[in-house]
């Protein structure tokens, strides 16, 4: 398998431009999760989906952030505007539920947003 | 609300010997799991280790292993006979039985020496 594929893997934009972020799971998975890596806040969960429904996004900022998934394997995590505290790597991650698995999760290899 | 500490922020050990990076947890839950996972320069997230609460058994992969103190809830990592690939920052996380989300601490990062 592939893995969990992102893309873009680096994106610099200017501040209240939008700017999409993609990810594609591992085939098969049925949850689909979206971090944010900085220094000042470590590895933060946004937003996750079970079977493409979006299940907690508490943790999304604001309203500028937004999270879908149209299909079992593509999502995106659009940020409209942004602004310079948005720069920071973000995850996205897959895992499957299993009866009797510890469904760990499989990062994919983060994009890191610069917003100037 | 669990949280994960990691109380040692930078850590460093020469090729070839063992060291041993900490983590702490809290919880009121029975039922939870447990993993480390190794952020290298790539950044790049790599799932080390698992495991579950209720195994009494500490978990080991090769030349990791866990030290798992349940009622102490302690979570310890330890790598012997390191090696230069082990470089990297190393994350704690925590995870609810009936939950998803993962709760990280905020990072050990460890230096081999040559």
């Amino acid at each position: 398998d592939a893995g969990v594929i992102q893309s873009p893997r680096h994106e610099v934009t200017e501040m209240g431009q939008e700017v999409t972020l993609r990810c594609k799971p591992i085939s098969g998975h049925d949850y689909l999760f979206w971090y944010r890596q900085t220094m000042m806040r470590g590895l933060e969960l946004l937003i996750y989906f079970n079977n493409n429904v979006p299940i907690d996004d508490s943790g999304m900022p604001e309203d500028r952030f937004s999270a879908k998934m149209p299909n079992a394997s593509f999502s995106t995590l659009k940020i409209q505007p942004s602004e310079p505290r948005d720069s920071a790597v973000y995850f996205c991650a897959s895992s499957l539920r299993l009866a009797g698995s510890s469904y760990e999760q499989y990062f994919g290899p983060g994009t890191r947003l610069t917003v100037t | 609300a669990q949280t994960v500490t990691q109380s040692q922020p930078e850590m460093s050990v020469q090729e070839a010997e063992t060291v041993t990076l900490s983590c702490t947890y809290d919880t009121s839950e029975s039922d939870y799991y447990l993993f480390w996972y190794k952020q290298p320069p790539s950044r790049q997230m790599i799932l080390v280790i698992r495991q579950e609460a209720y195994k009494q058994q500490n978990a080991t992969e090769n030349r990791f292993s866990v030290n798992f103190q349940k009622a102490a809830k302690s979570f310890s990592l330890k790598i012997s006979d390191s090696q230069l690939g082990d470089a990297a920052m190393y994350f704690c996380a925590y995870r609810h039985g009936g939950a998803q989300k993962l709760v990280f601490g905020q990072g050990t990062r460890l230096t081999i020496n040559p």
